[in-house]
């Protein structure tokens, strides 16, 4: 089984569309994050929730709205989407915050913004 | 997070050693050093952390200099398989401290 898994792995869309990016882990972890990766390869933290609270939110728009309905879940709402949105998003999960926990991440959601 | 620098690019031959230098001049003594690669159209993948001493496990071994201002990651003998780019990461291990991740540095493997 994978560990963190994300779907769907490419989305391709028009601009303006909402659209929606599941992720689900089965570690049993406490922390989730969203990173967002661009054409030049910057992978950027977006969010991250520990027990389904928002823990960091770095300066994403508000058309990005995270959601937790468990701590094994975190999903990625976009509203609006913008020709800049079009990147490659992961979700990666960790035990908890907090001392030299590892990251797991996802393989990926390919975001095309047409 | 102190800040990391890494050649952008690298080349090693199958088989050899592979030795990715990291820099962290401005490290501070309670931020852990990590490695993370990432294969290509794959997330990013754990490979090893320490802190003071030299680490090793079943994928590399990280050798952290004595002043901690820099290290270097060892892939013993690498492989295709170890063609990705690897970041090097400093992070203080501490609530709500994330991990940053930079430009990495590509190692290609040649056959």
């Amino acid at each position: 089984d994978t560990a963190v898994s994300q779907t769907p792995k490419y989305l391709v869309t028009q601009m303006g569309n909402d659209k929606s990016i599941k992720c689900e882990q089965n570690l049993g972890h406490d922390t989730m994050y969203w990173y967002k990766q661009d054409s030049k390869k910057f992978l950027k933290i977006m969010f991250s929730y520990n027990n389904k609270e928002l823990i960091i939110n770095e300066t994403v728009p508000n058309r990005f709205s995270p959601k937790s309905p468990d701590k094994a879940h975190l999903n990625l709402h976009i509203n609006s989407l913008e020709l800049g949105d079009s990147a490659v998003y992961f979700c990666a999960s960790s035990p908890s915050t907090t001392g030299y926990e590892k990251l797991f991440f996802g393989s990926g959601t390919q975001l095309s913004v047409l | 997070d102190a800040k990391t620098t890494q050649p952008t690019s690298m080349d090693c031959a199958e088989g050899r050693a592979a030795n990715l230098p990291c820099n962290h001049s401005t490290i501070s003594g309670n931020e852990y050093v990590y490695w993370y690669r990432q294969i290509h159209s794959q997330g990013p993948q754990y490979i090893i952390h320490g802190l003071k001493n030299n680490e090793t496990n079943e994928m590399a071994s990280l050798i952290i200099t004595e002043d901690r201002k820099s290290s270097t990651l060892i892939l013993p003998h690498a492989t295709l398989r170890d063609t990705a780019v690897y970041y090097c990461i400093v992070r203080v291990a501490d609530t709500g401290n994330q991990f940053y991740f930079g430009t990495g540095t590509s190692l290609t493997v040649i056959p």
